[in-house]
């Protein structure tokens, strides 16, 4: 079984400060990690994955995700919040299990509010 | 990327009635797939829809409350029936990539809002 988490229901940020939204992960195997966004009214928009190599992965729109196995963490950052990334964030998680196409399991979100 | 679209965008609906919702992809996808969300919440998948097969329901949705069709592996139709309050929602389109393996990332729709009355 898959699970991720995010432990945060709201993360407030001052504009301009770095932000960081946490989500850690459980799965029998490797995972695959994604994260996504969803402004008001308005459906997911994929921001980045990771899915080998580098622990660290750039996204859309400044954002980056850092990998750590040892932690079975997958946190979200940008070094400089806008208050355009207000926003709900979603982190996934997918077991790479022995190939093919398997769901998706979603955390809960995390509300990013950004303070201009 | 896949770009995905839905109709229709939101509707009000009354008790009793049925609404098919229509999802539109691109290019062709492997994998199709329907989410409920309340705002402001997670998301709870409904259903993967399988081209040219019955879709494969997740625990707590039936067909007969949520059918689904995917004559083609571009488009894909949710269908809420008999509606109460308690359908009222934000549904939502999925697709995956143009390939089957595992890292192949989701992709969404806008969304249908759905208030039942």
């Amino acid at each position: 079984a898959q699970s991720v988490a995010q432990p945060e229901d709201q993360v407030n940020v001052a504009e301009g400060n770095p932000l960081t939204v946490k989500c850690t992960y459980s799965v029998s195997g490797n995972p695959y990690l994604f994260w996504y966004v969803q402004y008001p009214n308005r459906g997911l928009q994929f921001l980045l994955k990771y899915i080998t190599g580098d622990n660290l992965v750039k996204g859309s729109y400044g954002f980056e995700a850092e990998f750590n196995k040892s932690q079975t963490s997958f946190h979200l950052k940008k070094p400089s919040a806008l208050v355009s990334d207000s926003a709900l964030y979603f982190c996934a998680v997918r077991d790479r299990g022995s190939g093919g196409y398997q769901k998706v399991t979603f955390g809960t979100g995390t509300k990013l509010q950004v303070i201009p | 990327s896949a770009v995905i679209s839905q109709k229709p965008s939101r509707d009000i609906c009354q008790r009793g009635t049925s609404l098919t919702i229509q999802c539109q992809v691109d290019s062709q996808v492997t994998m199709m797939f329907w989410y409920r969300q309340q705002p402001g919440q997670s998301l709870t998948l409904i259903a993967t829809a399988n081209q040219g097969s019955e879709a494969t329901y997740e625990s707590g949705f039936v067909i007969d409350k949520f059918p689904i069709s995917r004559p083609n592996l571009t488009f894909s139709t949710l269908t809420v029936s008999n509606m109460s309050p308690e359908d009222s929602s934000i549904y939502l389109c999925s697709a995956g990539g143009s390939g089957s393996g595992a890292q192949e990332t989701q992709y969404f729709g806008p969304g249908t809002r759905l208030l039942v009355l």
